[in-house]
């Protein structure tokens, strides 16, 4: 059971290009987060999806930004019209209802983008 | 919202105990994180303990949670270089299914 993959692992993209990152949960999970980590900080929520819909965006900026976990295939991550503060690690962490503490989630190994 | 603070830095000699601490803000918090995070890698979940316990002991990983004082420790025994990363804290309660996490406490292991 392969663990939760993300991919690309470095993404670079010029500040104004679209930034797509992507994820494929466990096997079995129906459930994605996404975090973002600055330089020095810790993780920040983002978003949480359950297949087709999106549960809690509260930690998502409200532009420019947007995720979807589709019936089939990856969760993607979108960022339109990249800028510099964008630069960070986005983390996907996967997980099922019923799990430990109802969010014991599965972290994937980022991918870091750097924005020129 | 949740507010989390680690220390950001401890350095230890190898074989020494190390003692990374967290406080916390909110108590309606119900599950309780660690989690390692080695260099250009992803979160590792260590170990966890719910709210109600007030210690939790796995192998050399010990887990104490002081919910009056609301800080909350992890105690790693024997420590070894191989222990160096970054420590982080999380919590998340049975309403929201997103972790908080701490800003992470860097465990640097001296040979």
């Amino acid at each position: 059971n392969a663990g939760v993959m993300q991919n690309p692992r470095h993404l670079v993209r010029r500040r104004g290009q679209e930034a797509r990152l992507r994820c494929s949960p466990m096997k079995g999970h129906s459930h994605v987060y996404w975090y973002r980590q600055l330089p020095e900080e810790g993780l920040k929520f983002m978003v949480y999806l359950q297949k087709e819909n999106i549960i809690d965006e509260s930690g998502m900026p409200k532009e420019r930004f947007s995720a979807e976990f589709p019936k089939e295939g990856p969760s993607i991550l979108r960022i339109q019209q990249v800028v510099r503060g964008d630069s960070a690690a986005y983390f996907c962490a996967s997980g099922y209802r019923g799990g430990v503490g109802n969010t014991e989630a599965f972290f994937g190994q980022g991918t870091r983008l750097t924005v020129v | 919202g949740e507010d989390v603070e680690q220390s950001l830095f401890l350095s230890v000699r190898e074989g020494d105990s190390s003692v990374i601490n967290c406080t916390y803000t909110d108590s309606s918090s119900t599950y309780l994180y660690w989690y390692k995070q080695e260099p250009g890698a992803g979160l590792q979940l260590l170990t966890y303990i719910f709210s109600n316990m007030d210690m939790k002991q796995d192998q050399r990983l010990t887990v104490l949670l002081n919910k009056k004082d609301k800080h909350l420790s992890l105690r790693i025994a024997d420590t070894q270089t191989g222990d160096s990363a970054i420590y982080f804290c999380a919590f998340s309660d049975t309403g929201r299914r997103a972790l908080t996490f701490g800003s992470g406490t860097r465990l640097q292991v001296q040979p």
